[in-house]
Parts: C-alpha cells; sequence; structure tokens
C-alpha cells in the first residue's frame, strides 16, 4: 500500500513570505507527527494529532508555526512570515497509534530553504 | 527531560565485518521504548529494530541486533555481515507514552567494499 507522502518535496520561499506543508498519512492511521531536521542533525518533534485532536504542540518554535488535521487524515503545516532559520527538512510521520511499540512510518520530507 | 545521545559522528567497516554504534539516553522514566533508525541518503527514514524498556531480551531482526543495558541507559545497535545497501545515517531514538519519538544526533555509517 501507499506510505506517508508530502508536497511539495522542495520549496523555496523568500523571507517574510508563508508556506504550507502538506502531509498524506497511510490510510487508517490514528496518529500523526511533525519534525524538522536540521541539516546532519537528528529530526526534533513539532507536534502530534490524534485523529484531529493536537494533543502536543511543545515542540512548535515559535507562533509564527501552526499546524492543523481538521478531518483526522491530511495534515499541514504552516509557517507564517518564514526566517532564514527556518530552512530545514521537515518530517512528517503516522503510525496507527501513538504510544507504545507502535512504529512511525515517515514520508520523504519537505525540503525548505528560505532566501 | 530525556535525550539521547551518539557520540560517534561517523563509522566505517568493511563489508562482510560487524560494526556497533553506540546509543545513550537519559531519562526518569520506567515505561519506555527505544528505536534504531535508518536513513539512505536522500531516502526515507526506515524502522530497523525496537525494543521495550520492560523486556530484558535484546532484539534482534536479522542481522541487526541490540545490546540493551537499562541500568546504564545504553542501547547499543550491532551489524552483522555489513553490506553496502547499509551504508546510512543512522539514529538512536526513544519513546515515551506520549508517543513523540527523541532523536540523537545520528552516526554516519560508511561500508567499504
Amino acid at each position: 500500500g501507499a506510505g506517508v507522502s508530502q508536497s511539495p518535496r522542495y520549496k523555496v520561499a523568500k523571507r517574510g513570505q508563508d508556506v504550507a506543508l502538506r502531509c498524506d498519512p497511510i490510510s487508517g492511521h490514528v496518529s500523526l507527527f511533525w519534525y524538522q531536521q536540521a541539516l546532519g542533525q537528528g529530526p526534533e518533534f513539532l507536534t502530534y494529532f490524534q485523529n484531529e485532536a493536537q494533543l502536543d504542540k511543545s515542540g512548535l518554535p515559535s507562533d509564527r508555526f501552526f499546524a492543523e488535521r481538521p478531518e483526522g487524515s491530511v495534515s499541514t503545516l504552516k509557517i507564517q512570515r518564514t526566517q532564514q532559520e527556518d530552512s530545514a527538512v521537515y518530517l512528517c510521520a503516522s503510525s496507527l497509534e501513538g504510544g507504545g511499540l507502535y512504529e512511525q512510518y515517515f514520508g520523504p520530507g519537505t525540503r525548505l530553504t528560505v532566501t | 527531560a530525556q535525550t539521547v545521545t551518539q557520540s560517534q559522528p561517523e563509522m566505517s567497516v568493511q563489508e562482510a565485518e560487524t560494526v556497533t554504534l553506540s546509543c545513550t539516553y537519559d531519562t526518569s522514566e520506567s515505561d519506555y521504548y527505544l528505536f534504531w533508525y535508518k536513513q539512505p541518503p536522500s531516502r526515507q527514514m526506515i524502522l530497523v529494530i525496537r525494543q521495550e524498556a520492560y523486556k530484558q531480551q535484546n532484539a534482534t531482526e536479522n542481522r541487526f541486533s541490540v545490546n540493551f543495558q537499562k541500568a546504564a541507559k545504553s542501547f547499543s545497535l550491532k551489524i552483522s555481515d555489513s553490506q553496502l545497501g547499509d551504508a546510512a545515517m543512522y539514529f538512536c531514538a526513544y519513546k515515551s507514552n506520549t508517543g513523540k519519538l527523541i532523536f540523537g544526533q545520528g552516526t554516519t555509517l560508511q561500508v567499504k567494499p
């Protein structure tokens, strides 16, 4: 079956522009996670959804970052007034459930470059 | 807060040989889960192996096995009979029941033919 997909794969934004990154999780997966991965580093947690409920947004770096999952499937991560420090790969992952040994399946990521 | 440390930025192994990647973590929780993920260049992150903290028996998946030392908070990955396709960045990750993964800095593994 299809895995996690993300679009766009690459995004170049001028500083100050707003961007929207999309994640299509695996069908039936209740949990959805967003991570930010700087070049050569490990991913860092941004936010977590269980169905449409955003249960944890403790990793969002500023109020310029906003995520939603209105119907409990597709999710969008929005970054307003992008800054150069926002340049990174944004990874989406989904799993059957959030806790326990359930595997998180990762998408290919969206590479955001802010110029 | 939980932290994960991978002290080896780069490792190298000869094809068909064995290599061990180190990982230590810090937590005050008693119930948690540990994972190793592989991220090939420009490709998606995939799960290699996972371990429940309350299970003393070390997990194994074909050529991949872990050495889990709970008291020492150590979770190393052993790759036996290394293959060229094993070349990638490897991440150790910690998960509590909150669900989010906390990753280490990663170890880049080079496999020499």
